[in-house]
């Protein structure tokens, strides 16, 4: 079974710096996706960027990055000139892409919080 | 992006009675819902996999008769607490997969608290 662990229960940043999140997976699989989500204080889960494996570039949304790592089985976030607005619960999550592959498996997520 | 609304957002039972809730695809068609549980400050738990028009696929240790879950249509899933007990007070959340593609993206309905008193 795939595990997804993220080492950092919490993180803080200041305003307009850079932050990054760890992630690291465990899988047995060539064919997988991982994705970082959001989850603020009204506790709506928001996609904030999505990395498929066989693609060796990472991935960017805006000031959100990835350092993917796949020999590694590492999959970090960076978030670049951090908002207030960034402040939440961020989860790591992996999806097989095989025919099992609906299913997300989360880490135990990482508190983010932005100071002023 | 798609849209995964859920109704209500909270709700507060008496011990022993049924809770149902809704969870609609708003501007795509749903082959595949997925049911999670989220207690305070920790992760999100699968529950089960729900596919229109068939069965839903428990995960190991989801006790199927007490949590009832209904795929009828391509843009409505509702998961029922059967006989809710406090210990079933947790966040709900259901999340759709756009398109037929496993690898096609989840995206997540704004969850439901619920309260068993």
């Amino acid at each position: 079974a795939q595990t997804v662990t993220q080492s950092q229960p919490e993180m803080s940043v200041q305003e307009a710096e850079t932050v990054t999140l760890s992630c690291t997976y465990d899988t047995s699989e060539s064919d997988y996706y991982l994705f970082w989500y959001k989850q603020p204080p009204s506790r709506q889960m928001i996609l904030v960027i999505r990395q498929e494996a066989y693609k060796q570039q990472n991935a960017t949304e805006n000031r959100f990055s990835v350092n993917f790592q796949k020999a590694a089985k590492s999959f970090s976030l960076k978030i670049s000139d951090s908002q207030l607005g960034d402040a939440a619960m961020y989860f790591c999550a992996y999806r097989s892409g095989g025919s099992s592959g609906s299913r997300l498996t989360f880490g135990e997520g990482t508190q983010l919080t932005v100071n002023p | 992006g798609a849209v995964v609304s859920q109704h209500p957002s909270r709700v507060i039972c008496k011990s022993g009675t049924s809770v149902k809730i809704e969870c609609r695809s708003l501007d795509f068609q749903a082959t595949t819902m997925f049911w999670y549980r989220q207690f305070p400050k920790q992760s999100l738990m699968l529950m089960a996999t729900s596919n229109e028009g068939s069965k839903a696929t428990y995960e190991q240790g989801v006790e199927k008769d007490k949590f009832l879950i209904n795929h009828a249509s391509l843009t409505l899933s509702t998961l029922t607490v059967t006989s809710a007990h406090p210990e079933d007070s947790s966040f709900y959340i259901c999340s759709a997969r756009v398109g037929r593609e496993q690898r096609d993206t989840q995206y997540f309905g704004p969850g439901t608290r619920l309260t068993v008193l």
